[in-house]
């Protein structure tokens, strides 16, 4: 099974702190992405990256950067982290042209 | 107006009832997914599909290329299939499959 993991299920920041997101995934797949939710609002695309060092923005960029250092391995960052960043932070990945796989998400909150 | 409308955005049915959930788009795809999310966050892909009809046990999808529409069908329903089923469609581009999301249907089984 492809499995996807994320580094915190739960996390609470302050205003101001960097924060580091870490997504995982076992099967070598060359496509991942960053999403967060919101209600009313559904999943929207913060960045995604098609190979080792390489990121594209989604329609949400700002506020975010993202590195790609390894395969496996997507980090999201949040360089100074506000409180409108307070929501569920989804992972997943994907081989080219199939269905992606999600992690179990982080619910951030930023006080 | 976005460019993925989900209807109904809340169901209550009762076990054993058909249901069907609607999505719309009103962009050139070239595939549309359903995702399923339980409570506590996860999301699972139910299916992908570029035309015509799939089924998976209990759950079938269609899609109508033309009408720009697909429907979620689930027959005997079961408390189980209480979720969050999400509408995406992808707008590949050299198969990076960025994947735009209605915001969502929540159903829910009455035993």
């Amino acid at each position: 099974d492809v499995k996807v993991t994320q580094s915190s299920r739960y996390l609470v920041k302050r205003t101001g702190e960097k924060v580091f997101l870490e997504c995982v995934q076992d099967m070598d797949h060359e496509n991942m992405f960053w999403y967060r939710q919101d209600p009313g609002l559904g999943l929207r695309l913060i960045y995604f990256s098609y190979d080792v060092k390489m990121k594209e923005k989604g329609d949400i960029p700002e506020g975010y950067s993202v590195s790609r250092e390894k395969k496996e391995r997507f980090s999201l960052i949040l360089e100074s982290a506000s409180t409108n960043q307070t929501s569920m932070y989804l992972c997943a990945s994907s081989p080219p042209g199939f269905e992606q796989y999600f992690g179990p998400g982080t619910r951030l909150t930023v006080t | 107006k976005n460019e993925v409308e989900q209807s109904p955005q809340n169901l209550t049915a009762q076990e054993g009832e058909f249901i069907t959930i609607n999505c719309s788009y009103s962009v050139g795809i070239s595939a549309l997914h359903w995702l399923q999310q339980h409570p506590g966050g996860g999301i699972v892909s139910l299916f992908m599909l570029s035309s015509g009809k799939k089924k998976h046990g209990r759950l079938i999808a269609t899609i109508n290329i033309q009408e720009k529409h697909s429907s979620l069908h689930i027959t005997a329903s079961h408390p189980r299939d209480s979720a969050v089923y999400i509408c995406a469609v992808s707008q590949s581009n050299f198969g990076n499959e960025k994947l735009t999301f209605g915001t969502g249907t929540r159903l829910t089984i009455i035993p």
